[in-house]
């Protein structure tokens, strides 16, 4: 099935300043990759999501950038806001599930220091 | 704009005692997901619909677990008997293709916390 893999585990960095989170995943077939928000206490929420035919996409702060020939993508979030803290998943379709289903990381939990 | 609805939203049980979930997707979209996510992991999945069909199985212990949309729209998730690693959050999520994630976005709810004493 497929294997995703996410670094780093904490992340924390001073307000205004940079965020990468990256995952690499294991099945080429692969074609979707959302990356979800997920506050305390709450569902994961959806923030971006990139597709195989591009190589990056950018939405305000917020970028995801994919290299399929590694088998990697990673989110980029710039001039953090203390807002921003929270855990962070990526994502890719499982193949055990016809790709149906997604196959979560382990988390990133990112904290913005005001 | 739409959401995923899920109840209770908080659930404490006896372990060996009987404890259901029930999650309304989004209106119109074919496909539902429970998943499940132990604190600090990520969400796993338990079980996949297709409208009323079970797609996708193969992660749930049967053993205790069961799952319906019988009617394809809104979903029940049964444990029973309750045991304390079942302590998790819940998650029911939907999209509106019939093919899933491939490429379609996927909607969670605010899941269920189940803790079991």
């Amino acid at each position: 099935g497929e294997n995703v893999e996410q670094h780093p585990s904490t992340l924390s960095v001073q307000e205004g300043d940079s965020a990468v989170i990256k995952c690499t995943y294991s099945d080429s077939a692969s074609n979707y990759f959302p990356w979800y928000k997920q506050e305390l206490g709450k569902g994961p929420q959806l923030i971006i999501d990139i597709r195989s035919n591009v190589g990056e996409k950018k939405d305000q702060r917020i970028a995801v950038t994919l290299n399929k020939t590694a088998k990697h993508f990673s989110l980029h979030i710039t001039e953090t806001q203390p807002e921003d803290s929270a855990v962070y998943f990526c994502a890719a379709p499982s193949p055990d599930t016809g790709r149906r289903a997604l196959t979560f990381g382990s988390g990133t939990r990112l904290q913005v220091q005001p | 704009e739409a959401e995923v609805a899920q109840s209770p939203r908080y659930k404490i049980t006896e372990k060996s005692q009987a404890v259901a979930f029930w999650c309304d997707p989004i209106s119109g979209h074919a496909t539902l997901y429970w998943y499940r996510q132990i604190l600090g992991q990520g969400p796993e999945l338990l079980v996949q619909f297709q409208d009323e069909s079970v797609v996708d199985d193969s992660q749930l212990p049967k053993d205790r677990f069961s799952a319906e949309r019988l009617k394809g729209v809104d979903s029940t998730l049964k444990i029973q008997p309750a045991e304390l690693g079942d302590s998790a959050m819940y998650l029911c999520a939907s999209s509106r293709q019939r093919t899933g994630a491939s490429g379609n976005t996927i909607y969670f709810g605010e899941g269920s916390w189940l803790t079991v004493v």
